[in-house]
C-alpha cells in the first residue's frame, strides 16, 4: 500500500503566488523526498529531508518535516508558470531496504 | 553522461503477446527499480535490486519478471501481456539513502 498521501490532489494559483503542498506517511522513515514531474516526462528529484532535519531550503523550494505527526510539507516561493508539474513525496522506510513508496501527487498548475 | 535510459519509448501490444523492457544506467549505481505510474496514481514498485545479482518483489509483481544483467542493467519481461498492464513504466537507479535517477519512461499499450 502507498505510504505518502499528499493533500490537496490539485492546486491552481497565479503567478507569483506560493503553493504549499502537503504529505502525510504512516510508519517510521529514514528520509522523505519530493519530485517533480512534468507533463509526459519522467520524475526529477527536488530534495531530500532526513528525519533528523525538520527544515531544509533549496532556491524557492522550503521543505519542513515534521516526524511526530508524520507529515511534512513542501512550499514554492513566487511561484512561476513553469513551476506547472506534478509533485509527489517519496518515504524510505526506516529498516527498509532503500525503496521509496511514492504518494499520488499534487497536481499543480499555475496560472500567468 | 546518459543516466538512466529506457526503450522503448512507446510500444503497443496485443493481449498475449510478450516484451521486455530495458533500462541501463552508467552512474555506478548498486540499486535499480521498476514502477508503473496508471493515471491519477503515483508510482507503484514493481520490482527492485539492490545489487548485482539481485532481485526483490514490490508492491505490484504479478505479471512481471525482470532479470539484473549486469550492474549497468536491469530488465523488465512481460511474459503474456494483458490489458490491465497498459501503464506507463518508469526504471530508477540510486547509490545508498540518496535520491534516485529515473528514466523518461516507456508509456505501453495493451491491446
Amino acid at each position: 500500500s502507498q505510504q505518502g498521501e499528499e493533500d490537496p490532489q490539485a492546486l491552481s494559483i497565479q503567478e507569483g503566488e506560493n503553493a504549499t503542498m502537503n504529505c502525510s506517511y504512516k510508519t517510521s522513515i529514514n528520509n522523505l523526498q519530493w519530485y517533480r514531474q512534468n507533463s509526459g516526462r519522467g520524475l526529477v528529484h527536488l530534495i531530500l529531508i532526513r528525519s533528523n532535519e525538520r527544515e531544509k531550503h533549496s532556491g524557492r523550494l522550503r521543505v519542513t518535516l515534521d516526524t511526530s505527526k508524520k507529515s511534512s510539507s513542501l512550499l514554492i516561493t513566487a511561484s512561476r508558470a513553469a513551476d506547472t508539474a506534478s509533485y509527489f513525496c517519496a518515504t524510505e522506510e526506516k529498516g527498509g531496504s532503500e525503496k521509496l513508496v511514492f504518494g499520488k501527487g499534487t497536481k499543480l498548475t499555475v496560472n500567468p | 553522461n546518459a543516466g538512466v535510459t529506457q526503450t522503448p519509448k512507446f510500444q503497443v501490444l496485443k493481449t498475449g503477446q510478450s516484451m521486455t523492457l530495458q533500462c541501463a544506467q552508467d552512474m555506478n549505481h548498486n540499486s535499480m527499480y521498476w514502477y508503473r505510474q496508471d493515471p491519477g496514481m503515483g508510482l507503484r514498485l514493481i520490482y527492485y535490486s539492490a545489487s548485482e545479482g539481485t532481485t526483490d518483489k514490490g508492491e505490484v509483481p504479478n505479471g512481471y519478471n525482470v532479470s539484473r544483467l549486469n550492474k549497468r542493467e536491469f530488465s523488465l519481461r512481460l511474459e503474456s501481456a494483458a490489458p490491465s498492464q497498459t501503464s506507463v513504466y518508469f526504471c530508477a537507479s540510486t547509490l545508498t539513502g540518496v535520491r534516485e535517477y529515473f528514466g523518461a519512461g516507456t508509456r505501453l499499450s495493451v491491446l
